[in-house]
């Protein structure tokens, strides 16, 4: 059974400094990795989607990398701003369906 | 862009009551998926259809069903609901591995 697991829960960080946000999955077989943004009241934006061929995968000031046999990605945003406050969540393919991350909710504060 | 039209917003409904909740995408997407999101909990596939005519049970099917007449909708049905189906209702498309969300409907069974 795949489980996700996203360290931390909660993350709050001064404006201008570089966000870490971490995924771990166990079962490394997968074929992808997909980062979504939620904001609070909303659906799930999809920011970052990595094949497994991939080990990153960039968009502006995001970066996402892909490490299959450690079971972990992690998405970098660089320069955080108020506006990248909200919950960051993870997912990977299990059998017909995805399994997500709990997400890490992360305020920028101005 | 409409991409996936979700509707109602927000329902309050009395226990015992049925209801459906609508999912509308204009993307001609195959997959299309149900999820439900709770706190403490994360998100939950419902049901999910790889295509047109077919449908399949996700991790919490009971109490819900679904139909996939066309492309297009992917309608969920809750015959009679219970306090604990109150969630935020997910539709979400998926097109080359990549999933997309609506914005969601908050169901309050009382």
């Amino acid at each position: 059974k795949q489980e996700v697991t996203q360290i931390p829960a909660a993350l709050s960080v001064p404006e201008g400094e570089n966000l870490v946000l971490n995924c771990s999955f166990t079962d490394s077989a997968i074929y992808n990795l997909q980062w979504f943004r939620q904001d609070p009241g909303k659906g799930l934006t999809s920011l970052l989607l990595i094949q497994s061929s991939q080990r990153e995968q960039t968009s502006g000031r995001l970066n996402a990398s892909l490490d299959k046999s450690s079971g972990r990605s992690t998405l970098y945003i660089a320069a955080s701003q108020p506006g990248d406050s909200a919950t960051y969540l993870c997912a990977v393919p299990n059998d017909y369906k995805l399994s997500f991350g709990a997400g890490t909710t992360v305020t920028v504060r101005a | 862009t409409a991409g996936i039209t979700q509707a109602p917003t927000s329902q309050i409904l009395a226990a015992g009551r049925s209801m459906t909740l609508r999912c509308t995408q204009d993307m001609r997407h195959n997959a299309m998926y149900w999820y439900r999101q709770d706190l403490g909990l994360g998100l939950r596939l419902i049901h999910y259809s790889n295509t047109a005519g077919t449908t399949g049970k996700g991790e919490v099917p009971d109490g819900y069903s679904v139909s996939r007449a066309n492309t297009d909708d992917f309608p969920l049905t809750l015959a009679s609901a219970v306090p604990s189906q109150t969630s935020v209702y997910f539709c979400a498309t998926a097109w080359g591995g990549e999933l997309f969300f609506g914005e969601g409907s908050r169901l309050t069974v009382l």
